[in-house]
Parts: C-alpha cells; sequence; structure tokens
C-alpha cells in the first residue's frame, strides 16, 4: 500500500532560518504530492502541490519538487518567519482499483522563535 | 461564505452516549471524507464517500457509520461513545477532474470531541 514518510519534529528555528522537512513516499503508479499546514486550532489548508515528476510546487515562500528517482517531495523556505510556526503534513493521492486513496504523513511540528 | 462547514465545533458527552457530527460543504465537490485527529497529530482516514461509493478504512469500528442526505452533506454518526473516541474529527471534500479524484482537500475546521 501507499505510504508517506515525514521527519520527526518538533523542528525548532529562529527566524530568518532555512527550513527543510523531508518527505518522501512509497506508491503504486502516478500519484500526485502534497503539502498541507495546520496552524494552531484550525483544519488543513493546502500549502502546495505537484503532479507530475520533476513539477516545483510553490507557495507563500515555500517550495517543494516532485521527484520521481528519490521518491521524494521536501518542503523548504528560505527564510521563516514565527507566523510560519504550525504543523505541516506532507501527503499524497492516488487511484487503486477505481478509488481515490489520499495518504498522509505524521506531520511535522514547526516552531519559529523571534 | 465558508467552503466546509462542521457543526458543532466542540462536544463534550458521556460514555455510552451516541452522538453526530454534521459536515456540509459548498464547494459542489463529489467526494467527501471524515478524518480523525489525535492529541499526536497523526491524521487517519475513516471513511471517502462520494454518490456512488462508501469507501471504509477497516480499522474504524463499525460504531462510527456516515450518513449522506444528499452531496453537500456528510454527517457523522458515532455510537456508545468511549473513552478513546476523543479527538479532533476533520470533514474534508474533493473535485473530480475527468472523473478521477486526484485533486487536492479542502478540509473544514474540525470538531473537538471529548468523552468523559
Amino acid at each position: 500500500g501507499n505510504s508517506v514518510t515525514q521527519m520527526e519534529g518538533p523542528v525548532t528555528l529562529s527566524e530568518e532560518a532555512f527550513l527543510t522537512i523531508n518527505c518522501t513516499y512509497t506508491a503504486t503508479g502516478y500519484p500526485s504530492l502534497f503539502w498541507y499546514v495546520q496552524y494552531p486550532g484550525e483544519g488543513l489548508q493546502l500549502l502546495l502541490k505537484a503532479t507530475k515528476a520533476d513539477d516545483k510546487g510553490s507557495n507563500k515562500g515555500f517550495e517543494a519538487t516532485y521527484r520521481k528517482e528519490t521518491t521524494s517531495f521536501h518542503l523548504e523556505k528560505g527564510s521563516v518567519q514565527v507566523s510560519d510556526s504550525a504543523v505541516y503534513f506532507c501527503a499524497l493521492g492516488s487511484q487503486q482499483g477505481g478509488s481515490y486513496i489520499p495518504t498522509f504523513g505524521r506531520g511535522t511540528s514547526l516552531i519559529v522563535h523571534p | 461564505d465558508t467552503a466546509v462547514s462542521q457543526t458543532p465545533k466542540y462536544l463534550v458527552t458521556q460514555m455510552g452516549n451516541d452522538k453526530s457530527i454534521k459536515c456540509e460543504q459548498n464547494l459542489g465537490h463529489d467526494t467527501m471524507y471524515w478524518y480523525k485527529q489525535d492529541s499526536k497529530k497523526f491524521l487517519k482516514i475513516m471513511f471517502s464517500y462520494n454518490n456512488k461509493e462508501l469507501i471504509i478504512n477497516e480499522t474504524v469500528p463499525n460504531r462510527f457509520s456516515p450518513k449522506s442526505p444528499d452531496k453537500a452533506h456528510l454527517n457523522l454518526h458515532i455510537n456508545s461513545l468511549e473513552l478513546g473516541d476523543s479527538a479532533v474529527y476533520f470533514c474534508a471534500s474533493s473535485p473530480l477532474l475527468a472523473g478521477v479524484v486526484m485533486n487536492e482537500q479542502f478540509f473544514g475546521p474540525g470538531t473537538r470531541l471529548t468523552v468523559l
């Protein structure tokens, strides 16, 4: 079956530091890949996505590139802000036997200090 | 103009009770989901449902049942609540693209269920 593995958190950074959150996946076929963000007390919201190999998703200064050869979709940001403190989820979506199966990683908590 | 809404936001109840959580989406999506998020933020899919098919995660106890009165609503009914059911429950929806569900999901704000 499909699976998503994320680095364990929490990740603690100072403001303006560089961020990387690693994500690797196992899937059959050609999945779409996503990063979602969950701010405290809220639901998940889509941060960025990529639908095929070598695609780069980007939004709000965050980027991730779909690497089929390494089955990875690492999230990066060049300079984090306190307001980026949240839980980040890597996810994939694929068709299996005519049904859509979303699979989420366990989430990585990011804490940014001023 | 909320896209995916859930009610109630908080639900506190006694063990053994039966309760329901309601979910509505006004996005015109065809597929809806229910997720359970535990205290460590682990997100577990419980059900996915469109107007043709219900897919149940086989690890979900049969005390949980989704009910869909129409395409825009997917309610979650829970019988005989247990302490371990305490969690945050999220509803989500996805559009179909050329008959294939491959796009992102839109999540509701969550319902925090506490079983005493």
